[in-house]
């Protein structure tokens, strides 16, 4: 079975510092990444996944298989980014069954 | 981008009771939605896969009679929590995907407190 683990709960910065959420994965096949991120009073909604390789928000992510992970990264935060990062997980390309991590909430300080 | 939307967002009723929670896609067909549950500062857990005209796949340890999924049309599947007790008090959330893109778009949830 596949598991996503999101190391820290909580992850504190200030504006203008580089942000780095760590996310670790394991599984058997060739999974693919996504990340999820919750606004506060938002619903969940899409950042970026692994296959399109692009920046949102100035944030990528890289999918570094020899060490199951996908951390997500931007050089440069933003009070705006402050809000709760879900990693997820889905077993194949059909977009099914996505196992997410237990997030990380990012507080980024004025 | 694909609307989906939740009803009702926030629920209270009495131990016992049968709860109804709908997830309609407004603008776009679903053959397969998802149902989650989220614990308070905790993740989100998968539920059930709710695939139209067949019967929902369950999670392990979900139990399929006391979380009863109906997925009747293209645009809408139910959540009926049955005899609810407080234990089945959270956050439940609903996903749909949109056929051909490999993407689920979330619902805004729905607050279900059991007295």
């Amino acid at each position: 079975a596949q598991r996503v683990t999101q190391p820290e709960k909580l992850l504190s910065v200030f504006k203008g510092a580089p942000v780095e959420l760590k996310c670790n994965y394991s599984y058997s096949g060739s999974p693919e990444l996504f990340w999820y991120v919750q606004y506060s009073r938002q619903r969940l909604q899409l950042l970026l996944r692994h296959i399109s390789r692009e920046s949102i928000k100035g944030f990528t992510a890289d999918l570094n298989k020899g060490e199951t992970s996908f951390h997500l990264k931007k050089p440069f935060a933003q009070e705006e980014d402050s809000a709760m990062y879900y990693c997820a997980l889905s077993p194949n390309n059909a977009g099914n069954m996505l196992t997410f991590g237990g997030g990380t909430r990012l507080m980024v300080k004025p | 981008g694909a609307v989906v939307s939740q009803h009702p967002s926030r629920v209270i009723c009495k131990s016992g009771t049968s709860v109804k929670i709908e997830c309609r896609s407004l603008d776009f067909q679903a053959t397969t939605m998802f149902w989650y549950r989220q614990f308070p500062k905790k993740s989100l857990m998968l539920m059930a896969t709710s695939n139209e005209g067949s019967k929902a796949t369950y999670e392990q340890g979900v139990e399929k009679d006391k979380f009863l999924i109906n997925h009747a049309s293209l645009t809408l599947s139910t959540l009926t929590v049955t005899s609810a007790h407080p234990e089945d008090s959270s956050f439940y959330i609903c996903s749909a995907r949109v056929p051909g893109v490999n993407e689920q778009f979330f619902g805004p949830g729905t607050r279900l407190t059991v007295l």
